[in-house]
């Protein structure tokens, strides 16, 4: 597609609960990101992914929050046994690498997660 | 770390007036600086962005200018329209290193532009 896509759109689950969300970058864009927005709070860094690199995970918040890249495109972020402050709007974002081409990033629509 | 202010953080306008939102950042040490829209329940749209070897950079009604030694750029938005109406949000990339590549945001600016 022509854009970032995220899915689903919404989820809600309940506490406890493991659930995946789905990222497709922009086709040809090896740098991926996951950011968290809490109701009325900023963006939060959660991961970045570039390449074949070891990705940065400095921002995830806990050892139950985890994602992986699969064949350098899709990306999967995976939270285990959810909790209530785990409700936030998931976003990804997806660019070229710093080196060479304009590295302008490109956000998906989001996934609003809901944990009850 | 680098930490990115955005001020003010809420602003109201008259339609057909200029904006001017302002955007700080602690580390100049940054590779670029992109400006984005965010609606309401959405997603975030890139606006324009400004490489840090560039002073501004303009789109439209949009203008974006850098002063990276002295941590700040400035959008502004010619003739404000209701549509204009967003949170407008700055995030820096740093630059190759081992702290670097992601994006910094600021808290975002909430834009009101009334009929």
């Amino acid at each position: 597609g022509a854009g970032v896509s995220q899915s689903p759109s919404n989820k809600v689950t309940e506490k406890g609960k493991d659930v995946e969300l789905r990222c497709d970058p922009i086709s040809g864009h090896t740098a991926l990101y996951w950011y968290r927005q809490s109701l009325g709070q900023g963006l939060e860094f959660l991961i970045y992914f570039q390449g074949n690199s070891a990705p940065d995970k400095s921002g995830l918040p806990s050892d139950r929050f985890s994602a992986e890249r699969t064949g350098g495109s899709v990306s999967t972020l995976t939270i285990q046994r959810t909790q209530q402050e785990d409700s936030a709007v998931y976003l990804c974002a997806s660019s070229y690498p710093l080196q060479g081409l304009r590295t302008e990033a490109f956000f998906g629509q989001g996934t609003r997660l809901t944990v009850v | 770390k680098q930490e990115v202010t955005q001020i003010p953080a809420a602003l109201s306008v008259p339609e057909g007036e200029n904006l001017v939102l302002n955007c700080s950042f602690t580390d100049s040490a940054i590779y670029n600086l992109q400006w984005f829209r965010q609606d309401p329940g959405k997603g975030l749209t890139s606006l324009l962005l400004i490489q840090s070897s560039q002073r501004e950079q303009t789109s439209g009604r949009l203008n974006a200018s850098l002063d990276k030694s002295s941590g700040r750029s400035t959008l502004y938005i010619a003739a404000s329209q209701p549509g204009d109406s967003a949170t407008y949000l700055c995030a820096v990339k740093e630059g190759i290193k081992a702290a670097g590549n992601k994006l910094t945001f600021g808290g975002g600016t909430r834009v009101l532009v009334k009929p």
